[in-house]
């Protein structure tokens, strides 16, 4: 069965300044996609960055981008000029590549943001 | 906002009542879910509704009943919960079930079991 863990329960960063979340996840298979989603205090967790595991080419969404290492099987997350809006839980998530896959998620990563 | 809604967003009942969680979603998909969210641990798929056929129970207790009505609407009938039933629970709609389809997810409604 697949796995996904998130090794950092908490991180805090500097506003301004950039920030890594680490992603790694277990699976034999070859085809999937993987996910971040963000999850504001008593707010909706939103999409925040997705990648096709057959995509060589890292994700980027303005200032997220990811580093996929799929050999590694690792998919870290990496925020630049980080904004106070940024303090979120962080969920890295795998999805099969079978039709009807289901969302695995990690943990959850705290990120907090100081001004 | 994700375009799905949650409501109530607070429940507080007791190990005897009988409650209803309802969700909508308006951005015209055919996939629902229902997500366990504890404290501490990863979220839990509970079950999986598409086209408003249901195609995954994972393994969840009788007291929970999801009913699907239509692909906009999703409802978990609760009844005589434990109190480690207490949780946000959340729902999740995608245009399909294909692996590519994004889950959009509503804000949750945090259940608090006596």
């Amino acid at each position: 069965a697949q796995t996904v863990t998130q090794s950092q329960p908490e991180m805090s960063v500097q506003e301004a300044e950039t920030v890594t979340l680490s992603c790694t996840y277990d699976t034999s298979e070859s085809d999937y996609y993987l996910f971040w989603y963000k999850q504001p205090p008593s707010r909706q967790m939103i999409l925040v960055i997705r990648q096709e595991a057959y995509k060589q080419q890292n994700a980027t969404e303005n200032r997220f981008s990811v580093n996929f290492q799929k050999a590694a099987k690792s998919f870290s997350l990496k925020i630049s000029d980080s904004q106070l809006g940024d303090a979120a839980m962080y969920f890295c998530a795998y999805r099969s590549g079978g039709s009807q896959g289901n969302l695995i998620f990690g943990k959850g990563t705290k990120l907090s943001v100081k001004p | 906002e994700t375009g799905v809604t949650q409501t109530p967003r607070h429940l507080v009942m007791g190990m005897t009542n009988k409650k209803s969680l309802k969700c909508e979603q308006h951005l015209g998909h055919n996939a629902m879910y229902w997500y366990k969210q504890s404290a501490k641990k990863p979220l839990e798929l509970m079950f999986v509704y598409n086209f408003k056929e249901q195609t995954e129970n994972n393994s969840v207790p009788s007291r929970f009943s999801p009913e699907c009505p239509n692909s906009s609407h999703l409802f978990l009938h609760l009844h005589t919960l434990q109190p480690e039933d207490s949780a946000l629970y959340l729902c999740a709609s995608s245009r399909g079930q294909g692996y590519g389809d994004t889950q959009y997810f509503g804000p949750g409604t945090r259940l608090t079991v006596l």
